[in-house]
């Protein structure tokens, strides 16, 4: 069993819908990492957070530590949001992330 | 405002040829990895280095081998290239450990054949 896990794995949407992407951990860690992959290839940092909830104008991460779950929002989702949403957990004290699968995010107009 | 810098973006490699793929980072962070990526499978680890001087392996370490030449520098090396190496590679760093913030560079993609 993978140790975060992300759901779904891929997911189609209407321009303007609201999505949600989830990612489940089986480790304690010390902080939850939410990376956008364009098709191009690179790969970014949205959120990290350790606890509660931040947002960055129509993203919005939130992270439930007793139940080992994170959940990625998007409101009014955009064509421009079609990319690969990949969750990431940092054990405590470690170097080392540990990454989920993905999920392919494709927003038709 | 260059973050990690990866050369070069695309290689293709006949078996047993040897290649090392370069990963700089102007941000003055401790911590540099390298990760492959292929389908259907999250990042996995191959190397990573806690600070200058100090490598570690990952979850995927055979096949390669590694240099954190100084602070900005980590350069991942394949000595004898084979088919299975196929994939993205990508070069990331941080300040510190894992609850600090991920810079990745912009993907090697290697192909072996």
């Amino acid at each position: 069993k993978n140790e975060v896990e992300q759901s779904p794995q891929n997911l189609t949407a209407q321009e303007g819908e609201f999505i949600t992407i989830n990612c489940s951990y089986s480790v304690g860690i010390s902080a939850l990492h939410w990376l956008q992959q364009h098709p191009g290839g690179g790969i970014v940092s949205l959120f990290m957070l350790s606890s509660g909830k931040k947002k960055h104008g129509r993203l919005i991460a939130t992270i439930n530590i007793q139940e080992k779950h994170s959940s990625l929002h998007i409101t009014a989702s955009h064509p421009r949001d079609s990319a690969v949403y990949i969750c990431a957990v940092g054990q405590g004290g470690s170097e080392k992330l540990v990454f989920g699968k993905g999920t392919k995010l494709t927003v038709n107009p | 405002n260059a973050g990690v810098t990866q050369t070069p973006k695309f290689q293709v490699l006949k078996t047993g040829q040897s290649m090392t793929l370069q990963c700089a980072q102007d941000m003055n962070h401790n911590s540099m990895y390298w990760y492959r990526q292929d389908p259907g499978m999250g990042l996995r680890l191959i190397y990573y280095s806690a600070s200058e001087g100090t490598t570690d392996k990952g979850e995927v370490p055979n096949g390669y081998n590694v240099s954190r030449l100084n602070k900005r520098e980590f350069s991942l090396r394949l000595e004898s290239a084979a088919p299975s190496q196929t994939s993205v590679y990508f070069c990331a760093s941080s300040y510190t450990k894992s609850n600090t913030e991920a810079f990745f560079g912009q993907g090697t993609r290697l192909t072996v054949v």
